[in-house]
């Protein structure tokens, strides 16, 4: 069975960091591109970052680009989200997401863990 | 502002049909598959149609999608209380270089 668990969400000030960490298991994760993907509250879904399988390969929207880093270590099945320069707007429930393919690109998500979540106050 | 346009909310009594629409353009649906997710309140989202049409196993034959040019559909055919939740469509958008989300639609069963 796929299980993705979400660690990390926290309240933190605005310009704050943050590293988000998502644990996989049930799955060859190495063989596999995974995804980030957040919900303010009360909002819909936002893409907010792919890598692929080996790590070679990232995307970002441009609301994120520059200021978050995803990464992953498939040696602990573990991903990641460096998040900095933090804003209100980025409060969210923040969910790892598995996708079909390897390479993250023109794929689509399959499996999502529970999220965790994240505000950004003062 | 979502890319991907749904209507707000839909409704409909137990066993009636309900479809949803997404509406995009050339550089989103126009070229490439369209996938549809379910979210019951306080809950992850879940995979529902993939590749336009097509249902992962367990979901059931009453739900089905579809798409033409640019606008994608879902369908929920003999509608019952456990299908209350917020639908989203996406897809990846070649000029954005990225994945985008259509803007939800809850469905509510009356």
């Amino acid at each position: 069975e796929v299980q993705l668990v979400e660690s990390g969400g926290i309240l933190v000030q605005p310009g704050g960091s943050l590293r988000l960490s998502c644990a996989a298991s049930g799955f060859t994760f190495r063989n596999y591109a995974m995804s980030w993907v957040r919900q303010a509250p009360g909002k819909g879904l936002e893409w907010v970052s792919v890598i692929s399988d080996r790590g070679g390969r990232t995307y970002y929207p441009d609301s994120v680009k520059g200021r978050f880093t995803i990464s992953r270590d498939n040696s602990k099945n573990t991903l990641y989200l460096q998040m900095s320069s933090l804003r209100a707007e980025d409060t969210a429930v923040y969910y790892c997401v598995k996708l079909i393919g390897t390479d993250g690109y023109k794929d689509y998500f399959d499996y999502w863990g529970q999220g965790t979540l994240v505000t950004v106050s003062s | 502002q979502s890319v991907l346009t749904q209507p707000p909310s839909a409704s409909g009594t137990p066993g009636q049909r309900v479809t949803i629409s997404c509406s995009g353009s050339r550089s989103n649906i126009g070229t490439n598959d369209v996938y549809w997710y379910q979210q019951i309140p306080g809950t992850a989202p879940k995979l529902l149609i993939y590749k336009n049409n097509q249902r992962p196993s367990g979901v059931p034959d009453r739900f089905s999608g579809s798409k033409s040019g640019t606008s994608a559909s879902l369908a929920i055919s003999g509608l019952r209380s456990e299908d209350e939740a917020d639908y989203y469509c996406a897809t990846w958008d070649d000029s954005l270089r990225g994945y985008v989300f259509g803007s939800g639609t809850k469905v509510t069963v009356l």
